[in-house]
């Protein structure tokens, strides 16, 4: 498959922690980005190159990526952290491609 | 701290062409590609194409034949055509920077209706 596979829907209780995959065959030779999306809003950069933050991005999000999956992991979930949240990468061709996305709801 | 403000009309008809422009505040064009997402009804993000400022373009194979990105960098702005709309084009509308092939500053975004 040449696109980006997300879970349509996660959900995390207050404080834990939950993790966010993407999978696709184009990660195994480039990197995962992953962006926010609150309802009415523009996305937002959180992880770009596999691993970086922007600055403002508290550090309990972070990103990895093993074989053809990449993972945004959220630590100490926060309500604030509820949204759509989508991967994005390209391929070889130089087209960018996003995920369908992730709904994560915080209990 | 790059800002990004686009506009553009938002109510079209079918068969009638997009337009968008989007300005760079705070910023440089060189260095960068400038791209452009829309997002529709319920769905995810697509990405439709960018522009580096030499004029370089990048397109999105799907809307490949009816795209065309440009740029001004005098004034700051790049833009977006899109050509023989449907209802199915209506959406919303994004223009952001590319960093590190990430989108890393993006534009308030458009709302686009496309109905007779």
């Amino acid at each position: 498959s040449s696109g980006l596979t997300q879970d349509p829907a996660v959900s995390v209780a207050l404080g834990q922690t939950v993790r966010i995959t993407c999978q696709g065959d184009t990660l195994r030779t480039y990197f995962a980005n992953w962006y926010r999306q609150k309802a009415g809003q523009a996305p937002i950069l959180l992880i770009y190159g596999k691993d970086k933050r922007p600055s403002g991005i508290p550090d309990r999000v972070s990103g990895s990526a093993s074989g053809y999956t990449a993972s945004l992991t959220i630590t100490g979930a926060q309500a604030e952290d509820e949204g759509d949240y989508y991967c994005n990468s390209r391929d070889s061709s130089g087209t960018r491609m996003f995920g369908g996305g992730t709904k994560l709801t915080v209990l | 701290q790059v800002h990004l403000q686009q506009w553009g009309a938002g109510l079209l008809k079918p068969s009638e062409t997009l337009s968008l422009t989007c300005a760079v505040y705070g910023g440089s064009l060189s260095a960068h590609r400038w791209s452009w997402v829309r997002q529709l009804p319920g769905k995810g993000l697509e990405w439709i194409g960018e522009i580096i400022d030499s004029g370089i373009t990048f397109y999105n194979p799907s809307l490949k034949s009816r795209v065309t990105i440009g740029v001004d960098p005098s004034k700051m702005q790049f833009s977006l055509e899109l050509t023989a709309l449907t209802a199915a084009d209506a959406g919303i509308y994004y223009c952001a920077r590319v960093y590190s092939a990430a989108l890393d500053c993006w534009g308030q975004g458009t709302l686009v209706n496309v109905s007779s």
